[in-house]
């Protein structure tokens, strides 16, 4: 299998629940991303990784919790969501050099309730 | 902080017609331009991207884009529109950070309908 792949396509989650969202990337990426799309809303960054390490952390709620064990696999860990979380959720790979272009997956449409 | 601005979130072209989709950029240095197309229900797709080489970028399906660093713009052209071409198109420009990865800063999009 080739470039970025997502897990679940679709969730949804009560807001007491807590799941999980996969990502796995096949390009030989240094460096992964979450991004975050709402409707009417830009798309916004969440989080990124650079050799398993976060570098950046855009002032998410600690509701949202990303794992990232190895270069080629993103989690991000979800508990006590709130229904303004819905959204779709993109994971995005790229080499680590200046003008690299971001693969991403297909999203996780979640939906909580 | 770099950022962009798309004007239009909603163009209507008919088939065979001239596609123009503006982006509008702020960048203090000089940038990483991108666009990116996405289906519905799918992730985005790069369409071509701006790297200082040339300031006329050629991307697949038939689209274009130019960069003016005088009126900081990057505006996509296709020629003749496509049915398959209705979608979702994104501008974004990059602030490559500090280990040299992309941080993508993306327009609100402009959804492009094709009228047959």
């Amino acid at each position: 299998e080739t470039g970025v792949t997502q897990t679940p396509r679709h969730l949804v989650m009560g807001m007491t629940n807590k799941k999980s969202l996969k990502c796995e990337q096949h390009l030989g990426h240094n460096a992964m991303y979450w991004y975050k799309q709402s409707a009417k809303k830009p798309l916004e960054l969440m989080f990124v990784y650079n050799f398993k390490e976060q570098t950046e952390n855009n002032s998410v709620p600690s509701r949202f919790s990303p794992e990232c064990p190895n270069s080629s696999h993103l989690f991000l860990h979800l508990h006590t969501l709130q229904p303004e979380d819905s959204a779709l959720y993109l994971c995005a790979s790229s080499q680590t050099t200046g003008g690299s272009e971001a693969f991403f997956g297909q999203g996780t449409r979640l939906t909580v309730v | 902080a770099q950022s962009v601005t798309q004007l239009g979130s909603h163009v209507s072209v008919s088939e065979g017609a001239l596609v123009l989709l503006r982006c509008n950029y702020s960048s203090s240095v000089p940038p990483y331009l991108f666009w990116y197309v996405q289906y519905p229900n799918q992730g985005l797709q790069l369409l071509l991207k701006y790297t200082s080489a040339a300031t006329l970028v050629k991307g697949i399906n038939g689209f274009e884009a130019e960069f003016k660093k005088s009126e900081t713009s990057f505006h996509l052209t296709k020629p003749s529109a496509h049915m398959s071409d209705a979608a979702e198109y994104f501008c974004a420009v990059s602030d490559s950070g500090e280990f040299g990865n992309e941080k993508l800063t993306f327009g609100t999009g402009t959804r492009l309908t094709i009228i047959p």
